[in-house]
């Protein structure tokens, strides 16, 4: 695609509910990135992708929280059983190259969560 | 924890004026780019410097790199209104990327 679509663009959820968020990378890109955005705040880290290969998940708050990218493309967060300390925004972000090369990151518009 | 911090948090100016954001971190690091925000979306990238280089420019964009003071600044001269966001510096340490928190700009017509 053109660029990096996420979706949904809102959700909200009521505490303890599971939620799934999307990711479509551009296409042929290898690398890609979670980050968790609270307001006002940079991008913090949640995990990296290589291909299919989830190379760095140290960023990830708690078990509550678990990402795939079975094919090398669509990727998937999910948050089990969300608090409310859960609610920010989700950004996804592809890069062409495997990380440490000279990487520009493309960000999509992010999906922001909101736990009640 | 975020590696790098920006100064000043907000910056309001004139239009036609220079903006100037400065951001410091703390590792050793591969290159240090510069993102935009407009609020509700995403980052878009403006500018990437490597950590061999000392100063670059893209059109109205001028960034330095000074990895002694682990510092960098980024430029906007003859600022536009459409300028208006938050500008994020992002330091790439090779296995990780660590944005800042961030300078809001907001440039009045």
């Amino acid at each position: 695609g053109a660029g990096v679509s996420q979706s949904p663009r809102y959700k909200v959820a009521k505490r303890g509910q599971d939620v799934a968020l999307r990711c479509d990378p551009i296409s042929g890109h290898v690398s890609l990135f979670w980050y968790q955005q609270a307001l006002g705040q940079g991008p913090e880290f949640l995990t990296y992708f290589q291909n299919e290969a989830q190379l760095d998940k140290s960023g990830l708050p708690s078990d509550r929280f678990f990402a795939e990218r079975p094919e090398g493309s669509v990727s998937t967060l999910k948050i089990q059983r969300t608090q409310q300390e859960d609610s920010a925004v989700y950004l996804c972000a592809s890069s062409l190259n495997p990380r440490g090369a000279q990487n520009i990151q493309y960000f999509g518009a992010g999906t922001r969560l909101s736990v009640l | 924890s975020q590696q790098g911090e920006e100064d000043p948090q907000a910056l309001s100016i004139q239009e036609g004026e220079n903006a100037t954001m400065n951001c410091s971190y703390k590792t050793s690091i591969n290159n240090l780019q510069w993102y935009r925000q407009n609020s509700g979306r995403g980052l878009v990238h403006l500018i990437l410097i490597r950590s061999n280089e000392r100063e670059k420019h893209s059109g109205r964009l001028r960034v330095t790199l000074d990895t002694s003071k682990k510092s960098s600044s980024l430029l906007i001269t003859a600022s536009r209104a459409a300028d208006t966001a938050s500008y994020f510096c992002a330091t790439d340490t090779f296995n990780k990327f660590y944005f800042g928190s961030g300078t809001k700009l907001n440039v009045k017509p």
